[in-house]
């Protein structure tokens, strides 16, 4: 079966620092995997994915992924953190019936 | 449409009654997902549909819940007798193929569905 794990439900960064969202996840066919933030009162935007080829995976606003089957993680990261990167991030697998199993979030918040 | 297109976006109701959610995916997408998003939790699988059926409906959490599609477009969730604890966010999503294609979903903005 598939699952997904997110290590910290709430993560802190000042602006400019590191962000790093930890995802590890469990499947018994090759991963599908994805990233998604969630900004208050919106619906959920795909940041990246990773489903076949290089292991590190370019998103949108300066997020990148990196797939490591040895450590079944797909952690999230961005050298630098922007005030406007605070919001809630979800991990994903794809399941074998292709539907998505998510984490349960972590929750980013950038401090001046 | 542009977009995954939820309606209403807020609803209030008093316990008992029935509410329907109604969810627009973007124009061509074949497979239409039906989510939960509680508060503090993560994102709870209800169905999905392939067209017009439901080849997955595992995740709906009690025979009060319903889900139809016709057209293969247009999507409504059913929740009959609602109680307090269906209060949440209700999300659709839209993906253009399924048979794990890798694109990902397009999700909607949801519907806060709040049970007084």
């Amino acid at each position: 079966a598939q699952s997904v794990t997110q290590l910290g439900s709430h993560v802190s960064v000042s602006e400019g620092a590191l962000v790093l969202l930890r995802c590890n996840y469990s499947s018994s066919v090759p991963p599908y995997l994805f990233w998604y933030v969630q900004y208050p009162n919106q619906g959920l935007q795909l940041l990246l994915k990773y489903t076949t080829g290089a292991t590190l995976v370019k998103g949108i606003n300066g997020f990148e992924a990196e797939f490591k089957k040895s450590e079944t993680s797909f952690h999230l990261t961005k050298p630098s953190a922007h005030m406007s990167d605070a919001a809630e991030y979800f991990c994903a697998v794809r399941s074998v019936t292709d539907k998505l199993i998510f984490g349960t979030g972590t929750r980013l918040q950038v401090f001046p | 449409g542009a977009g995954v297109s939820q309606s209403p976006s807020n609803k209030v109701t008093e316990k008992g009654k029935d509410v329907e959610l109604r969810c627009d995916p973007i124009s061509g997408h074949t497979a239409l997902y039906w989510y939960r998003q509680s508060l503090g939790q993560g994102l709870e699988f209800l169905i999905y549909f392939q067209g017009n059926s439901a080849p997955d409906k595992s995740g709906l959490p009690s025979d009060r819940f319903s889900a139809e599609r016709t057209g293969g477009s247009v999507s409504t969730l059913t929740i009959q007798r609602t109680q307090q604890e269906d209060s949440a966010v209700y999300l659709c999503a839209s993906t253009q193929n399924i048979a794990p294609s890798g694109y990902g979903y397009t999700f909607g903005s949801g519907t806060r569905l709040t049970v007084v």
